[in-house]
Parts: C-alpha cells; structure tokens; sequence
C-alpha cells in the first residue's frame, strides 16, 4: 500500500521569506502523480501544485516550486515571499495513475506566517 | 463556472442516526469521490463512483454507501451513526480519461457532521 509522510506538524516562516515543507512517500508503481493542496480554515481543500512522476522537471506555479526526488521518494514543498494569505494547512498527496485512483494523503503541515 | 458544491455545510445528529450528504460536482466533470477528514487528521477516502457505479473503495464498513445520479452529482449514506463518525466529509469531482489535466481532484467545502 502507498503511504505519504510528513513529518513536520507545524512549520512558521516570516513574511516575504521562503519556507519548504517536507513530504515523503512509498510505492512500488512506476506511474504516479504528487500533489499539494493547500485548506485554509474554510476548509476547502485547494491544488497548489502538481508533479508527474515521469517528469524530470521540478513544477512551478508562481511562488510555489517543488523538489521532486523521484529515486528518494521525496517530494518537498517551497513557498517564496511567504504572505499571510498562505497561512494553512498543507497536505500532500499521492495518486497511481490510471483513471480509477484515489487519493493518499499524508497527515498534513500547518503552516503559520508572521509578520 | 461553479465549482463543488456539498450541502448541508453543518450537521448534527445522534447515535445510531442515518444521514445523508450531497455533493455537485464542478461543471464538465463526471467523477466523485468522498473522503472523512478527522480532526487533525488527513483526509481518508471513502468511494469513488463513476458512471453511477461504484468504482472504487477504501476500507470503510458497509455502513457508508453512496449513489450517483445521471447528471454526475453525489449521495453519501451513513447508517447506524456511530460517534467516531464524526468528521469533515469531502467530496472531490474530476474528469476521467487519459491525459494530464484528466483525473486532477477538485474539492468542495465539505460537511462537518456531528455525532452525539
């Protein structure tokens, strides 16, 4: 069975600063997609990025970057010029590929932004 | 464009209760999938239906069950409340089908129930 771990429960970075957030995983699939979505306390669930695992190139969606470390099994979070907006809880989350696959997610990251 | 929508957003009940959650999924999309998040806690999935079939399943007792209808929105059932029952219920709708943009998950708010 896949499995994603964070292993940090909280994280707090200062405004403007950059902060990573770490995410491991295990699987034995070859095809697979990683996510990071962000929940804010309205508690919607929202995707901050994406990475195919055939992919060598590390995805980017504006201050949002990942490090994906395919042979590691790591797949780790940065937030550039940190804003008080980011602050939540962040989650990441494996899926296999194919078209009928759930979501595996890890226990999350709560991220706090100071002034 | 509306995204997922569930309803009710909040929802008390007591032990042994049935309830039920609806969820509409994001416009164009023809897949759900409900997850519990415990407090504190990741989201688990629950089922995931397809073509108003169940297609697929997480380790959760018979006592979930759920329905989709033809215009692709969503029932959750849950039977014989139990308190640990008591979570954020999420619904997820994306597009089947081969390609990158196909099978990415959007979610809704969610429904906080309670059970007492």
């Amino acid at each position: 069975a896949q499995t994603v771990t964070q292993s940090q429960p909280e994280m707090s970075v200062q405004e403007a600063e950059t902060v990573t957030l770490s995410c491991t995983y295990d699987t034995s699939e070859s095809d697979y997609y990683l996510f990071w979505y962000k929940q804010p306390p309205s508690r919607q669930m929202i995707l901050v990025i994406r990475q195919e695992a055939y992919k060598q190139q590390n995805a980017t969606e504006n201050r949002f970057s990942v490090n994906f470390q395919k042979a590691a099994k790591s797949f780790s979070l940065k937030i550039s010029d940190s804003q008080l907006g980011d602050a939540a809880m962040y989650f990441c989350a494996y899926r296999r590929g194919g078209t009928a696959s759930k979501l595996t997610f890890g226990t999350g990251t709560r991220l706090q932004v100071t002034l | 464009d509306a995204g997922v929508t569930q309803s009710p957003t909040h929802l008390i009940k007591t032990r042994g209760q049935q309830v039920t959650l609806r969820c509409s999924p994001k416009s164009g999309h023809d897949t759900v999938s409900w997850y519990q998040q415990a407090l504190g806690q990741g989201p688990q999935f629950i089922f995931q239906y397809y073509e108003e079939e169940e297609r697929q399943r997480g380790n959760f007792p018979d006592r979930f069950s759920g329905h989709q209808f033809p215009n692709y929105s969503s029932e959750l059932n849950v039977n014989a409340l139990l308190l640990g029952d008591s979570a954020l219920y999420l619904c997820a709708s994306s597009l089947s089908g081969q390609g990158e943009v196909k099978n990415i998950q959007y979610f809704g708010a969610g429904t906080r129930l309670s059970v007492l």
